[in-house]
């Protein structure tokens, strides 16, 4: 059974940097194929891919925001690190973390945290 | 980049047959997935690559991909099919949604 869950903090000042991590059970980032990805999504708004870590250490980046995002994996910890500096409250949204195999669908998510950007 | 575009919102009568597009520029080269989003709830996949239903997703569901549109249709709706849908591609490896469907059953 794959699970994931996202933990980190719900508050965050604006210009701060944000760290979330993705704690996952049920397989492997070491398995060929298989990838993490963080995604967002506003309150009312539609989904957004961030970022992506494949099994092998490749990283994809949403070109949008490239420039604030660094997405690592632990395998030892089953674990995947979000960072997305100089956080703005446009910033302000749930983020997910989700299971992908062979660049196809993501058929597993966390929980989601919703993260709040306020002074 | 790339860009799919959805109906804001989407009506269909109790019992009626719902169709949800996604549009892109030549969208039928590409493999298309649909989610079903819940209010505070992750999003689910309804369907992958196309034409495929997940285990546990109605026959209701189906998708079709062919030129520049998608087309998720779900057939005899029920009020718990009342939920957001999105629809996702991979392009130049990486992720695209749509920008989000709102399904209401009349």
């Amino acid at each position: 059974q794959i699970t994931l869950k996202e933990s980190g903090p719900t508050l965050v000042k604006p210009t701060q940097t944000l760290t979330l991590t993705c704690t996952f059970s049920g397989f492997s980032l070491t398995t060929t194929g298989v990838g993490v990805a963080w995604i967002r999504q506003p309150p009312a708004k539609a989904l957004e891919w961030l970022a992506l870590i494949y099994w092998d250490d490749d990283k994809r980046y949403s070109p949008s925001l490239r420039s604030r995002l660094t997405v690592t994996k632990d395998t030892s910890e089953n674990q995947v690190v979000l960072t997305v500096t100089n956080m703005d409250p446009v910033d302000t949204a749930t983020y997910y973390c989700a299971y992908c195999a062979s660049n196809s669908q993501f058929d597993y998510w966390g929980q989601g945290t919703l993260v709040t950007v306020s002074s | 980049s790339y860009e799919l575009t959805q109906p804001l919102s989407v009506s269909v009568d109790l019992g009626q047959t719902a169709r949800i597009t996604c549009g892109g520029n030549n969208l039928g080269n590409k493999v298309v997935h649909w989610y079903q989003q819940k209010p505070g709830q992750a999003p689910v996949v309804v369907i992958y690559r196309d034409s495929n239903r997940p285990s546990g997703i109605p026959e209701r569901f189906s998708g079709s991909n062919s030129g520049n549109t998608a087309t998720l249709t779900i057939s005899r709706a029920q009020a718990g099919d009342e939920a957001d849908y999105y629809c996702q591609v991979w392009d130049s490896s990486t992720v695209v949604f749509g920008g989000g469907t709102k399904l209401t059953v009349l």
